[in-house]
């Protein structure tokens, strides 16, 4: 069973457009992180939203945590070549550090 | 600072034989992870080490996999014998503790079963 599920599974994009990539769950997390994973590579945190509610801003991505901390959203601007990577969601629930990685979300930005 | 080191990074085996891979975390970090990352999904918690301890091994196949931290540095995990579905990325993590500490990932292991 798979807790977190992330639409679009996969993305193909000319450079300078945005998007919008979600991570849906029927559970509730303490706390939710997004990671990118380029080819070869192993994933690499990008943020950690914890309050329901919760914006955080990294230069063109933007990131919410749903008011009921069971979903999630990553909304890139103006998006690069160099964006191009797997999107992975992952949830902890309660004080452990297990994570519970999403279904992923393949990305392709087009020059 | 040196990330967390994965070898082979690369392994091809024929199912029914057995494999090994091997993990070096960041220095200090007493926590230790290995995924199991199938193409096209995220990665799977296999087991979590804290020191040369298991912490969660729920959804090790432990009939096949097995893993150890002997010394609370270093882990290996050994797949035997292997089956055409273990082919996957095996990620080898690191956190500084158990609690709710960012997890740095290696590159991983790309095995292919034929």
């Amino acid at each position: 069973t798979q807790l977190l599920e992330q639409s679009p599974q996969f993305l193909s994009i000319q450079e300078g457009e945005n998007l919008t990539v979600y991570c849906n769950s029927s559970s509730v997390f303490s706390s939710l992180q997004w990671y990118r994973q380029e080819p070869g590579e192993g994933p690499v945190l990008l943020v950690t939203v914890v309050t329901g509610g919760e914006v955080k801003k990294l230069k063109r991505l933007t990131f919410q945590f749903g008011d009921a901390r069971k979903d999630s959203s990553l909304h890139i601007t103006a998006a690069q070549p160099g964006d191009t990577g797997l999107y992975l969601c992952a949830g902890r629930r309660g004080a452990t550090n297990k994570l519970i990685f999403g279904t992923g979300t393949l990305l392709a930005v087009q020059p | 600072e040196a990330g967390v080191a994965q070898s082979p990074r690369y392994k091809i085996i024929e199912k029914r034989q057995s494999v090994a891979f091997w993990c070096n975390p960041i220095s200090g970090h007493a926590t230790l992870y290995w995924y199991q990352q199938i193409l096209g999904q995220g990665p799977k918690l296999l087991i979590q080490f804290q020191n040369n301890g298991v912490v969660d091994d729920s959804q090790l196949p432990k009939d096949r996999f097995s893993a150890e931290r002997l010394k609370g540095v270093d882990s290996t995990l050994k797949i035997q014998p292997a089956k055409l579905e273990d082919s996957a990325v095996y990620l080898c993590a690191s956190s500084s503790s158990s609690g709710q500490e960012t997890q740095y990932f290696g590159p991983g292991t790309r095995l292919l079963v034929l």
